[in-house]
């Protein structure tokens, strides 16, 4: 079945660092993936997506970009500040009419 | 106006009793889903309902039930309450049936059962 595999957390970076949170996955055919964000005390919220291989997807200075061939979607953000701090999950969309969501990563920005 | 609303927003209650989260969404959408996060963020899938029917159903005790009543809400009823139910409850929808074509899921804030 499909899966996704997404570092370990937890993340504690200072402001104006470079975050990377890594993520594989496993689908059958081409799955569409995503990037949510969980804020503290709140629900998921859309980060950003990419549907194809190549695809790029961004939002807020985050930015990953869809790797067909090593079945991967990283998320990359520059320059961190406090209000980044949260749980980032790396999720997919396949065949299956599921979304299926690694572990989750905390990540902390100390100023 | 929130997109996608759950009622309570938090529920302690003692083993054994039987509850229920509501959850409704106005954006339209045909596809609503129950996830289930614990106590280590991890988010798992319980059910989803299209224009009212039950297309997933994960392996879940038969001590939760989904209602959907109208395509714009989507209930989950829990009977017999254990200790191990305690955990996040998220409410979701999404326009379409999910798939590999582009579907984003919109997220409720949470539901925060305690069972004591």
């Amino acid at each position: 079945g499909n899966s996704v595999t997404q570092m370990e957390g937890p993340v504690t970076l200072s402001e104006e660092a470079f975050l990377t949170i890594n993520c594989t996955y496993t689908a059958t055919g081409y799955p569409s993936l995503f990037w949510y964000v969980q804020y503290p005390g709140e629900g998921l919220q859309l980060l950003l997506k990419a549907t194809k291989a190549d695809d790029k997807g961004s939002n807020k200075g985050f930015e990953a970009t869809y790797r067909k061939e090593t079945t991967s979607f990283h998320l990359e953000k520059g320059s961190v500040q406090v209000s980044d701090s949260a749980v980032y999950f790396c999720a997919l969309s396949g065949n299956d009419y599921k979304l299926s969501f690694g572990a989750g990563t905390t990540v902390t920005v100390r100023a | 106006d929130t997109a996608v609303s759950q009622t309570p927003k938090y529920l302690v209650t003692q083993m054994g009793n039987d509850k229920s989260i509501k959850c409704e969404q106005n954006l339209g959408h045909d596809t609503m889903y129950w996830y289930k996060q614990d106590s280590k963020k991890f988010l798992k899938i319980m059910f989803s309902y299209n224009n009212k029917e039950l297309i997933i159903n994960e392996t879940v005790p038969n001590r939760f039930s989904p209602k959907s009543p109208d395509k714009a809400h989507l209930n989950l009823h829990i009977n017999s309450l254990e200790l191990g139910d305690s955990a996040v409850y998220f409410c979701a929808s999404s326009r379409g049936r999910g798939g590999p074509v582009l579907e984003t899921q919109y997220f409720g804030p949470g539901t925060r059962l305690l069972v004591l």
